[in-house]
């Protein structure tokens, strides 16, 4: 169980929209450190998608956004594409205990 | 850019593994660097950093104690001695790159930026 908390899987059309969504508490995402969202299509590595709660490294285009209030944050995806299929992971900072950097579990985002 | 891992295979439990990254294309000793791993089918699991001058170092509970990570300005290279390895240590490694420049405590919010292929290590007898 990640402390991180992910929907296990999400899916859309062509054209439309999802969100998803990473629940955290108030030692990781509600201490305010910043969540991250990584990209990863099967048998390849992780590509970092939005940094910062909310910016796009160069090249990431702009249907994908994202977002952080309070204990949770979103990553969007506007215009869906084929493409888009792949699984997504949110990444912060816990200060429990020793602390450390923690990923959700995951989301494996189809299109249909 | 670029990170090229290699050292990992197939080890009894109990035994030991290095694993090393080879940097390219951006000036290593300026960041911090970790080591994040992916058991088969399952998620990413960071599993150890290390500054940009190896002055301050980080582990999961899970590898601690075992694991040890290290680097090498002068020859761009990171590395990880596993030591004591479990089935459970099973996984895709991954080195990894800070997109923070000269981050002095490697336990904070940073992301990844850059990643390698991984380096597969499997754990049995």
């Amino acid at each position: 169980q990640s402390v991180l908390t992910q929907p296990p899987s999400v899916s859309g059309a062509p054209g439309q929209r999802v969100t998803i969504s990473c629940t955290g508490s108030s030692s990781n995402i509600g201490a305010g450190y910043d969540v991250h969202w990584y990209q990863q299509f099967p048998g390849t590595a992780p590509k970092l998608l939005i940094y910062g709660n909310k910016n796009r490294p160069l090249g990431v285009p702009d249907r994908f956004s994202g977002s952080k209030s309070g204990s949770s944050a979103s990553l969007a995806i506007t215009g869906l594409q084929a493409e888009d299929e792949a699984d997504y992971y949110c990444q912060s900072y816990d200060n429990s205990l020793r602390g450390s950097k923690l990923f959700g579990g995951g989301t494996r985002l189809t299109v249909l | 850019v670029q990170l090229v891992e290699s050292g990992g295979g197939l080890v009894q439990p109990g035994r030991s593994l290095r694993l090393s990254c080879a940097a390219s294309g951006f000036t290593f000793d300026d960041y911090a660097m970790h080591w994040v791993r992916q058991a088969p089918g399952k998620g990413l699991e960071w599993v150890s950093g290390i500054n940009y001058n190896s002055g301050n170092i980080g582990y999961a509970d899970s590898v601690k104690g075992r694991f040890t990570i290290s680097r090498d300005n002068a020859k761009n290279s990171l590395y990880l001695q596993m030591n004591s390895l479990r089935a459970e240590d099973t996984a895709l490694y991954y080195c990894t790159k800070d997109i923070e420049t000269d981050t002095v405590n490697i336990m904070g919010d940073d992301a990844f930026d850059v990643w390698g292929q991984g380096t597969m290590v499997i754990v049995s007898s």
